[in-house]
């Protein structure tokens, strides 16, 4: 199972940190991803981070604004987001990856919103 | 990047009708190509993944084929439970998603 927090709304410029709570599997031995999906939209990758936290993906309209991190000792993963846009307004998953099939677990999702 | 495309965006179906969803590749993905169905205010829930192989728990009506830069989702006999979204997605260079098909209620 995995619960997502940290959600809410923020100014243009802002910054927020999503929580994402891993139970149920082993999560140090398991890749992470979060997704997003803005209003009425479809899913957009974000971002990956390995299981040993050194291998970390992005997806181009996020990079060097977003970090992914993981706490294995906590199970959980996290979101670092800064200078946020409106356009990053979505409801963010986290989701397990299902080692090269997919992801497999997904968590109920946060709002963020964007916003002055 | 791979781009993914999906056709139609939305159908109508009846219940007991087949449909088949499909999915394209800018480029050969092989067969590392997942579906996922959404339900409104659900999170996605993994179908089918490898192209073809169904997810634990996922019924039988639901199959998967395809290779390379062509792929269908059939369900074989819809049931009301199956009216939802459904987004294909290529995992072979890095991840994206295609932009979706609706399937209504006819």
């Amino acid at each position: 199972q995995l619960v997502e927090s940290g959600g809410g709304v923020v100014q243009p410029g802002g910054s927020l940190r999503l929580s994402c709570a891993a139970s149920g599997f082993t999560f140090s031995v398991n890749s992470m991803h979060w997704v997003r999906q803005a209003p009425g939209k479809g899913l957009e990758w974000v971002t990956f981070i390995g299981h040993d936290g050194s291998d970390k993906r992005y997806v181009d309209s996020v990079r060097g604004r977003f970090t992914i991190s993981r706490d294995d000792s906590k199970k959980t993963l996290y979101l670092e987001m800064n200078s946020l846009r409106a356009e990053d307004t979505a409801v963010y998953y986290c989701a397990k990856d299902f080692a090269t099939r997919g992801m497999d677990v997904w968590g109920q999702g946060t709002t963020v919103i964007v916003s002055s | 990047e791979i781009v993914m495309t999906q056709s139609p965006a939305s159908l109508s179906v009846s219940p007991g009708e087949r449909t088949t969803l499909s999915c394209r590749a800018s480029q050969s993905v092989y067969n590392s190509l997942a579906w996922y169905q959404q339900k409104p205010g659900q999170a996605p829930r993994l179908l089918i993944y490898r192209a073809s192989t169904r997810a634990t728990g996922v019924p039988a009506r639901f199959s998967g084929s395809g290779s390379g830069t062509e792929f269908t989702l059939t369900i074989s006999s819809l049931q009301s439970e199956d009216f939802a979204v459904y987004y294909c997605q290529q995992y072979n260079d890095w991840w994206t998603f295609g932009p979706g098909t609706k399937v209504e209620v006819k």
